[in-house]
């Protein structure tokens, strides 16, 4: 049973460039949800696609941007990227337009230099 | 008011205790309550997720829900030093999307 899958695991990028960073659902799974962790502090909520359509969005800037394919994969794209962006991102995905129990992939780690 | 509130610990226990991790939300039509667990460069992974008021236990763990309260809390009986992590509580809110996490409370088990 395939779990997340997450590309890439470190990535390093300077301010102002921009980063795609993707997803794969767990097997069966068809909603993926995105989230920010920066050092010391829990996941925050940036979006959640489903049916290919963004369904909620946290308190993230327009910089932050994604998609979700026919296959229910998912891309993150954040434009202009800012020091403060350093922060491991976690796809997470689940069942259903609000199926309950979400399951996180390993991470992409984001450094802004 | 943050929605989750987890005190952020340390928390330091004895290898054999019992941890207590306490957890507050506070969107009271919350429905769906989680904890994970995230070893220190590792991802969340889950342990138990609660939907009814009472206790639910799954192995050395269990959660404990009061919505009166507003309050969620884990309990890990025989605590061990591989259970040295930082426990995530997590809340489902109100139209059901978006999971909304709490900062995390840090225990060490000490062997």
């Amino acid at each position: 049973d395939a779990g997340v899958t997450q590309s890439p695991t470190h990535l390093i990028k300077t301010r102002g460039q921009q980063v795609t960073l993707r997803c794969s659902p767990k097997s069966g799974h068809d909603t993926v949800s995105w989230y920010q962790q920066a050092l010391g502090q829990g996941p925050q909520f940036i979006f959640q696609y489903y049916e290919e359509e963004e369904r909620q969005r946290g308190n993230f800037p327009d910089r932050f941007s994604g998609h979700q394919f026919p296959n229910y994969s998912s891309e993150l794209n954040v434009n202009a990227l800012l020091l403060g962006d350093s922060a491991l991102y976690l796809c997470a995905s689940s069942l259903g337009q609000i199926g309950n129990t979400i399951y996180f992939g390993e991470g992409s780690w984001l450094t802004v230099v | 008011q943050k929605e989750v509130e987890q005190n952020s610990g340390p928390l330091s226990v004895p290898e054999g205790a019992i941890a207590s991790l306490n957890c507050t939300y506070s969107d009271r039509g919350s429905q769906s309550f989680f904890w994970y667990r995230q070893y220190s460069g590792k991802s969340p992974e889950l342990i138990m997720f609660i939907y009814s008021n009472g206790d639910k236990e799954d192995g050395r763990f269990t959660a404990q829900l009061n919505k009166a309260s507003q309050y969620v809390s884990l309990l890990i009986r025989d605590s061990q030093p591989s259970d040295s992590a930082t426990y995530l509580c997590a809340v489902k809110g109100t139209g059901g999307f978006k999971t909304i996490f709490g900062a995390g409370t840090r225990l060490f088990v000490k062997a």
